[in-house]
């Protein structure tokens, strides 16, 4: 069965620290990885990932995937307050239509 | 903002009865999608569209929910029968790069 694992589950840091989140997918038909940033309402859209070694990069957020080792990270340097929000990973299945998301890394930033 | 409207915002019914949810695409979307996320979980896919077609659905979506997007245009998701577990966010997203959410219908089933 497809499945997206995220870690660590919970994440407690203070402002200006640099955080890694870690996705790790397991599915068939693999093409691409998609990166959410979830606060109190839907999901938005923050990266998506399809080849090896690539980093995307907006602001203090990048993102690589790793296809051999089947998995992507999320890293935020300099966190801000903001930054606060659980961070979702998904990964397409069965030939990209749709996508599996993990349980999300739920990223807590305090002053 | 958004490329998708979902109607209503926040719905709470009694176990048993019907509802349905509505999506608008605010622009052409030719892949429309719907999702559902519970409390402490990623949304899970429940089924897509190309167009007025209905091209996949998930193996979550029991005989009780049923979809439909008439002239590839709005949406519309039915849950028949309420039960407890179906309280969540349903979710419209539209499909560019990525899958991008509306802001969904939180439903509460009492």
């Amino acid at each position: 069965e497809d499945k997206v694992v995220q870690s660590p589950l919970s994440l407690v840091v203070h402002e200006g620290d640099t955080v890694t989140l870690n996705c790790s997918y397991e599915v068939t038909n693999f093409r691409s990885l998609l990166w959410y940033k979830q606060e109190k309402k839907a999901p938005t859209f923050l990266f998506m990932l399809t080849s090896s070694g690539i980093e995307k990069k907006s602001g203090r957020l990048s993102s690589i995937l790793d296809k051999k080792e089947l998995f992507s990270i999320l890293n935020i340097t300099a966190t801000q307050t903001g930054d606060s929000a659980v961070y979702l990973c998904a990964s397409s299945q069965g030939g990209g239509q749709n996508f599996v998301f993990g349980p999300g890394t739920r990223l807590s930033v305090l002053p | 903002d958004t490329g998708v409207s979902q109607n209503p915002r926040h719905k709470i019914t009694k176990r048993g009865q019907n509802v349905t949810f509505r999506c608008d695409p605010i622009s052409e979307h030719n892949r429309l999608y719907w999702y559902r996320q519970t409390l402490g979980q990623g949304p899970e896919f429940l089924t897509y569209f190309q167009n007025e077609a209905q091209l996949e659905k998930s193996r979550l979506l029991s005989d009780r929910f049923s979809a439909e997007r008439p002239k590839g245009s709005f949406s519309t998701l039915e849950i028949q029968r309420t039960e407890q577990g179906d309280s969540a966010m349903y979710l419209c997203a539209w499909r560019e790069q990525g899958i991008y959410f509306g802001p969904g219908t939180r439903l509460t089933v009492t």
